[in-house]
């Protein structure tokens, strides 16, 4: 089946610009996940999604982030006035929600650079 | 705070050698330990995973063994191959988390025909 997809697969912005990310999980997944990993940092875990709601925002960077889902499944990555430090891939993954640690699926990430 | 650290690389070898990635951790409770590779061009996949102590986590011939005693999930394989080649990432679920996943820096892994 469809794995996890997310777009764009590159954007290149100029500082000061808002910039929406989406990903499309895994039919029936519930849990969804977005994670950044840049040279500096690794990889950080962002934000956490069971069905629409976020009951996890505590590795959001900064409140120029933010994460919404509608309908169970497709999830928006929005950020605002973006910095250069902000440049990084972005990934999704998603889960089937259901027990403690379950494998999570990840997309092929949105190459972010802002300029 | 919970951490993961693994090898600095890249690591390079030969075809047919033997692989060890270290892998250590520091975490509240009892963690779940994973390890995701990155081939290149393609997403992170869950490569094995180990859910308590003593657990082996097994596939495509890697193998790691969650050691608690010495807080590590080492990576092995018997014999790579060049198809091998790719960015490995040690990771945890702390025992007070369902999902947070809490990365290492990753080990690059090059392997020469």
């Amino acid at each position: 089946g469809a794995g996890v997809s997310q777009s764009p697969s590159n954007k290149v912005t100029e500082k000061g610009k808002d910039v929406e990310l989406r990903c499309d999980p895994i039919s029936g997944h519930t849990a969804l996940y977005w994670y950044r990993q840049s040279l500096g940092q690794g990889l950080e875990f962002l934000i956490y999604f069971q069905g629409n709601s976020a009951p996890d925002k505590s590795g959001l960077p900064s409140d120029r982030f933010s994460a919404e889902r509608t309908g169970g499944s497709v999830s928006t990555l929005t950020i605002q006035r973006t910095q250069q430090e902000d440049s990084a891939v972005y990934l999704c993954a998603s889960s089937l929600g259901q027990v403690r640690a379950e494998t999570q699926y990840f997309g092929p990430g949105t190459r972010l650079l802002v300029l | 705070g919970d951490s993961v650290t693994q090898m600095e690389g890249p690591v390079t070898l030969s075809e047919e050698a033997f692989l060890t990635i270290n892998c250590t951790y520091t975490a509240t409770g009892y963690p779940s330990l994973f390890w995701y590779v990155q081939y290149p061009g393609e997403g992170l996949q869950l490569l094995l995973k180990a859910t308590k102590a003593d657990d082996k986590g097994s596939n495509k011939g890697f193998e790691a063994t969650y050691r608690k005693e010495t807080t590590s999930f080492h990576l092995e394989k018997g014999s790579v191959q060049v198809s091998d080649s790719a960015v490995y990432f040690c990771a945890l679920v702390a025992g007070d988390s369902n999902y947070q996943l809490i990365w290492g820096a990753g080990t690059k892994l090059i392997i020469k025909p």
